[in-house]
């Protein structure tokens, strides 16, 4: 079955940065777009990024542009999200989520995601 | 950027009766080369990952009931939940997918009366 199990979160100081990662399986994760999707404690969704099925395409939201960079490493079937000048506002549950073969699509599968906290 | 808007922020409903929950994009979201409503629903329950719902604005994803039914064109849409069921309880979320940044309403908590 489709699967994606996010890592990498935890507690980290503000202005220091974070590297989530994004395993897919139980599909061919190369064949889709996949995105960041966070939420704050008691907020709603808010999308982050999305990468192309290839890797070619980026798009951020405005909060994130310049300090995070979304990637995937098609060998291994896992995405990255490199946060760099962390912030409070930052604080989240990470998600993340498959399209699909164009950007244009719903988010059809999400994983648990993992928490991070920015505090000193 | 276009802007989601849902109605209301919260909502009780008697088990058994019809819940509505209302969405409005700040600009179409109709792809008139397609035809086609780029807004989707998601339900959230506590602890958990948003569940797709609906698509295209009223298409069913695989294994959601049909007491679930979607509607609306161009900027205005409407989820509906037509017997509300204990395990309906949870976080309703409306998105546009129609251009980037995609953007979520702010969220509909919807609770049992």
């Amino acid at each position: 079955q489709v699967q994606l199990v996010e890592s990498g979160g935890g507690v980290v100081q503000p202005g220091r940065s974070l590297r989530l990662s994004c395993a897919g399986s139980g599909f061919t994760f190369n064949n889709y777009a996949v995105h960041w999707v966070r939420q704050a404690p008691g907020k709603g969704l808010e999308w982050v990024a999305v990468i192309s099925y290839d890797g070619s395409n980026k798009y951020y939201a405005d909060s994130v542009k310049g300090r995070f960079t979304i990637s995937r490493d098609i060998s291994k079937n896992t995405l990255y999200l490199q946060m760099n000048s962390l912030s409070a506002e930052d604080t989240a549950v990470y998600y993340c989520a498959r399209g699909h073969y164009d950007f244009w699509r719903p988010f059809d599968y999400w994983g648990q995601g993992t928490l991070v906290t920015v505090s000193s | 950027d276009i802007v989601m808007t849902q109605s209301p922020d919260s909502l009780a409903v008697s088990l058994g009766e019809r819940a509505t929950i209302n969405c409005k994009s700040g600009q179409s979201i109709l792809y008139n080369s397609n035809n086609k409503n780029y807004l989707a629903w998601y339900q959230q329950k506590p602890g958990q990952p948003p569940n797709l719902l609906i698509y295209w604005a009223s298409t069913r994803e695989s294994g959601v009931p049909d007491r679930f039914s979607g509607s609306g064109s161009g900027t205005d849409f409407t989820l509906t939940i037509s017997s509300l069921q204990a395990e309906d309880v949870a976080v309703y979320y409306c998105q546009q997918y129609y251009s980037t940044p995609y953007s979520f309403g702010q969220g509909t908590k919807l609770e049992i009366k």
